[in-house]
């Protein structure tokens, strides 16, 4: 059975860091897609950041030039390194393994297998 | 970005009654070529991470009790819990993931009457 377990997440003052980890077991996770999904206090999800398989990154407006996704091939971790970090970025973060899809050339993903969160609040 | 939209945002049903929850989607998430609805649906009960329930907008993936049913094509989609049970309590979402960046409904939160 394919689980993920995330770690690293806090309470951090607006302005800090925090490095967000996520460790697989059943699978490896550059032989995947591996996303970030976030969901604050009492709302919906928002998509964060995914890596693919072939280690190309993207990120949603909202934290882009602030995170940074990132994996470790010989630990098999996936990372999530957040910095600037702002109240609105409170929220519980979820890692997530893409089922992907190849549409004109373009790989697209849903995600089917999640871990329990790691919850990160930032405040003063 | 595709904006999806759920109704309703809460939702009371009996047990044994039919819970029917709709996603729209702000432009079609059809692809004409291999005619495919790059539509999920989750559930998230409390305290828990999102569970994949269905994918391509019908498929429902292993271990889902045959009472989710999911329809719809184009920009309008439906989640159906035939036979409402007590353990189906949750907020479900549906995902697009025809574009980029994937984005998720807002949410209906499914309770007993």
């Amino acid at each position: 059975e394919v689980q993920l377990v995330e770690s690293g997440g806090g309470l951090v003052q607006p302005g800090g860091s925090l490095e967000l980890s996520c460790v697989p077991s059943g699978l490896t996770v550059t032989s995947n897609y591996m996303s970030w999904v976030r969901q604050a206090p009492g709302r919906g999800l928002e998509w964060v950041s995914v890596i693919s398989s072939g280690g190309t990154t993207y990120y949603a407006d909202s934290v882009k030039g602030r995170f940074t996704i990132s994996r470790d091939k010989p630990e098999n971790t996936l990372y999530l390194q957040m910095n600037s970090l702002r109240a609105e970025d409170t929220a519980v973060y979820y890692c997530a393994r893409g089922q992907t899809v190849i549409r004109d050339l373009y790989y697209f993903y849903y995600l089917d297998v999640w871990g329990k969160g790691t919850t990160v609040t930032v405040s003063s | 970005d595709i904006v999806m939209t759920q109704s309703p945002d809460s939702l009371a049903v009996s047990l044994g009654e039919r819970a029917t929850i709709s996603c729209k989607s702000s432009q079609s998430v059809l692809y004409n070529s291999n005619n495919k609805n790059y539509l999920a649906w989750y559930q998230q009960k409390p305290g828990q991470p999102p569970r994949l329930l269905i994918n391509w907008a019908s498929t429902r993936e292993s271990g889902v009790p045959d009472r989710f049913s999911g329809s719809g094509s184009g920009t309008d989609f439906t989640l159906t819990i035939s036979s409402l049970q007590a353990e189906d309590v949750a907020v479900y979402f549906c995902h697009q993931y025809y574009d980029t960046p994937p984005t998720f409904g807002q949410g209906t939160k499914l309770e007993i009457k």
